[in-house]
């Protein structure tokens, strides 16, 4: 299958400042990819999705001016945390999807990253 | 929106006992996958459904999308205690590109 990979795996940061975490697919080149955010035991929630070379679309609730994306290419999408406070502490994972070609209509997930703020 | 009713929430078995589990939505979906996640790690993709009715198998794992489109279940022969995880449903429509995704099972195998 293919590969998304995000970095950095864990960060930990201080309240007021902001974290960049890039998510890359590895192996093929995604016209979209998602942000979620996932907090202990629950299931995964759509932050925005990502087309390469336009605006990201946020869902609904999410600030757009907080969670800055960049899809600049189409093997890289990064997301932004800005002026990070305690309660944006979380697992944020990126994914890959809507491929045509040999990966077919599917969504391909990164590891993760967790995210800490003190 | 469009939201998956996944069940049941968690379960506790034996090992070498089969699993079962489901998800219903009242929105038609063109795809339907199923992932497996463990602690502190992304989602991984285990089957994806592409046709109504179809039933695809991984090893252990086989996987039927509904003949409405609107359900799918998965099921787990002969459990061992490396299937411990949450598993994930989700169903993905054609206009937005979007999954919507389950709430999750969790299980839990004693050896």
């Amino acid at each position: 299958g293919a590969v998304v990979s995000q970095h950095p795996s864990w960060v930990i940061c201080k309240s007021g400042t902001s974290v960049k975490i890039e998510c890359r697919s590895l192996d093929f080149q995604a016209t979209t990819m998602f942000w979620y955010r996932q907090f202990p035991k629950q299931s995964l929630m759509l932050m925005a999705t990502s087309n390469e070379g336009s605006k990201a679309t946020y869902e609904q609730g999410v600030e757009k001016d907080k969670f800055l994306i960049n899809h600049a290419s189409l093997t890289l999408s990064t997301l932004t945390v800005t002026s990070a406070h305690p309660e944006d502490s979380s697992f944020y994972i990126c994914s890959a999807g809507g491929l045509a070609g040999e990966f077919g209509d599917t969504q391909y997930f990164g590891p993760g990253t967790r995210l800490t703020v003190l | 929106g469009q939201q998956l009713n996944q069940s049941p929430q968690s379960m506790f078995i034996q090992e070498g006992e089969d699993v079962s589990m489901n998800c219903t939505s009242s929105s038609i979906f063109n795809t339907w996958l199923w992932y497996k996640q463990e602690p502190g790690e992304g989602p991984v993709l285990l089957i994806a459904l592409y046709k109504a009715g179809e039933l695809t198998s991984n090893g252990r794992l086989t996987a039927q999308f509904g003949i409405t489109r609107k359900d799918s279940f998965l099921n787990i022969s002969a459990s061992i205690p490396s299937d411990v995880g949450i598993y994930f449903c989700a169903g993905r429509g054609t206009q937005t590109g979007k999954s919507t995704f389950g709430d999750g099972t969790t299980l839990t195998v004693k050896p």
